[in-house]
């Protein structure tokens, strides 16, 4: 059902930035990008979200490929709290659904 | 602001027995969802109510399942009778807006569901 390819897992030293890439060659016009996060024994978080062009926050950018296919979750600087499982999803209804997502590890 | 409550945040309960998770929304949330993640499986959509209403229900694995929204509050998910397959954790979720695409979910904490 998920709509998108992320890898198993990533690697990061703390303060550090961490670029985490999601394949989404199926995307429709009408699909915009999430990006979720769950932090060990919590509920998923949202991180951001976009259609079109790239998106800044306060906890992380999104970029967005000009063909749509791929984008990227960027986190400028990566601390311990940042390990988490992040989830790229395409949604255009009422519904999210969930890949199995990226694994990140953040290391002192 | 309360952020989306769910209890109990574990149950262990036998096969065959009646287990009820609650979920209370963030105050003034008309769009409340149910999702699970059972062993080794993804996060899995259960359903959609709007208010009171099922919006949509399309993920309910079975008719052991029963979900209620009455009044348009807090939820309950009823599993009678729960089943081995039925543990898991249990995340409750609400919105605004129907519409997740221009929008947030915001998660609770989860029930984490055991069936001995």
């Amino acid at each position: 059902d998920a709509k998108t390819t992320q890898p198993n897992s990533m690697e990061s030293n703390e303060e550090e930035p961490v670029h985490l890439p999601c394949n989404h060659s199926t995307i429709s016009g009408t699909d915009y990008i999430h990006w979720y996060r769950q932090l060990p024994s919590q509920g998923p978080e949202y991180v951001i979200h976009g259609l079109t062009s790239n998106v800044n926050n306060r906890m992380a950018s999104l970029a967005i490929a000009e063909d749509r296919k791929s984008s990227t979750l960027i986190l400028h600087r990566a601390t311990l709290r940042d390990a988490a499982v992040y989830y790229c999803i395409l949604t255009d209804t009422d519904k999210l659904i969930f890949g199995t997502g990226t694994r990140l590890q953040v290391f002192p | 602001e309360a952020g989306v409550t769910q209890f109990p945040s574990h149950s262990v309960i036998e096969k065959g027995q009646t287990v009820t998770l609650r979920c209370d929304p963030i105050s003034g949330h008309d769009n409340l969802y149910w999702y699970r993640r059972v062993m080794g499986k993804e996060i899995k959509f259960l359903l959609h109510f709007v208010k009171e209403s099922k919006q949509d229900e399309s993920g309910m694995p079975n008719n052991r399942f029963l979900a209620e929204r009455t009044g348009g509050t807090y939820s309950t998910l009823k599993v009678q009778p729960a089943e081995l397959e039925d543990s898991g954790v249990y995340f409750c979720a609400s919105s605004p807006r129907w519409s997740l695409v221009d929008t947030e979910a915001f998660f609770g904490q989860g029930t984490r569901l055991t069936v001995v």
